[in-house]
C-alpha cells in the first residue's frame, strides 16, 4: 500500500516548455487534489476532482490543466511553463481527511 | 478576510516546553478539523483529526476545538527537537470535499 505517489520528484524546465506531473493513489479514494506550496503562502488548491470524470478549478488554476484518467490517477499539466510556476506541487486524495504525496519540486528558468 | 487564519511564526521554544499552536476560522459550516505536520522537503502528514468541540489527546499531542469561538488549538507537551516542523491546520465542511488550510506555523524546538 503505497498511498499517494508522485512523479517526478524534481524537474527543471525552461520558460515555455510543457510537462505533466503524475499522481496515483491506491486507497480507492474518490476525490483527488493538486496543490502548490510557496513560502509564506501555505497550500493553495489548483484543481480538484471530486470523482472519476469530473474536475473543478481551485484557487489558482490559471496556467494549468488536469486530467482524471481513472479513479487512481490524476495528472497536472503545464502547457507553457512560466517562472511564476516555480513551486512545490503536492497531490492528495481524500476520504474524511487528506493524504498527501511526497511532492514534486519544479524550477522554471 | 481568509477563511482560516494561522500565525506563521516562527515559534522557537526550548526542549521540554509546552507548545500551543492556534487557528481561527470564519465559516461556521466547518465540521471537521485537522492538524498536519510537515517536515522540511516532505509532504504534509496527518497528525490529529477531530469533528467535535472539546479535546482529543494522542500521546504528547492534544487537539482542542471550540466551535462557539471558531478557534482550534494544538498543544504539544514535552516538546522534542524532532517536533521541529511546520504545523498546518485544515478544515472541512460537511457537505464539501475541499480542505481549507491555514498558512502553517513554523516551529523550532532547540535542545
Amino acid at each position: 500500500n503505497a498511498g499517494v505517489t508522485q512523479t517526478p520528484k524534481f524537474q527543471v524546465l525552461k520558460t515555455g516548455q510543457s510537462m505533466t506531473l503524475q499522481c496515483a493513489q491506491d486507497m480507492n479514494h474518490n476525490s483527488m487534489y493538486w496543490y502548490r506550496q510557496d513560502p509564506g503562502m501555505g497550500l493553495r488548491l489548483i484543481y480538484y476532482s471530486a470523482s472519476e470524470g469530473t474536475t473543478d478549478k481551485g484557487e489558482v488554476p490559471n496556467g494549468y490543466n488536469v486530467s482524471r484518467l481513472n479513479k487512481r490517477e490524476f495528472s497536472l499539466r503545464l502547457e507553457s511553463a512560466a517562472p511564476s510556476q516555480t513551486s512545490v506541487y503536492f497531490c492528495a486524495s481524500l476520504r474524511e481527511t487528506q493524504y498527501f504525496g511526497p511532492g514534486t519540486r519544479l524550477l522554471v528558468l | 478576510q481568509k477563511e482560516v487564519e494561522q500565525d506563521p511564526g516562527p515559534l522557537s521554544v526550548p526542549e521540554g516546553a509546552i507548545v500551543s499552536l492556534n487557528c481561527t476560522y470564519s465559516n461556521s459550516a466547518f465540521q471537521y478539523f485537522m492538524w498536519y505536520r510537515q517536515y522540511s522537503r516532505k509532504g504534509p502528514e496527518l497528525l490529529m483529526y477531530t469533528y467535535s468541540s472539546g479535546n482529543k489527546e494522542d500521546g504528547r499531542f492534544t487537539a482542542q476545538v471550540d466551535k462557539s469561538s471558531k478557534y482550534i488549538s494544538l498543544f504539544i507537551r514535552d516538546s522534542q527537537p524532532s517536533d521541529s516542523a511546520t504545523y498546518l491546520c485544515a478544515m472541512l465542511s460537511g457537505g464539501y470535499n475541499k480542505l481549507i488550510f491555514g498558512a502553517g506555523t513554523r516551529l523550532a524546538v532547540h535542545p
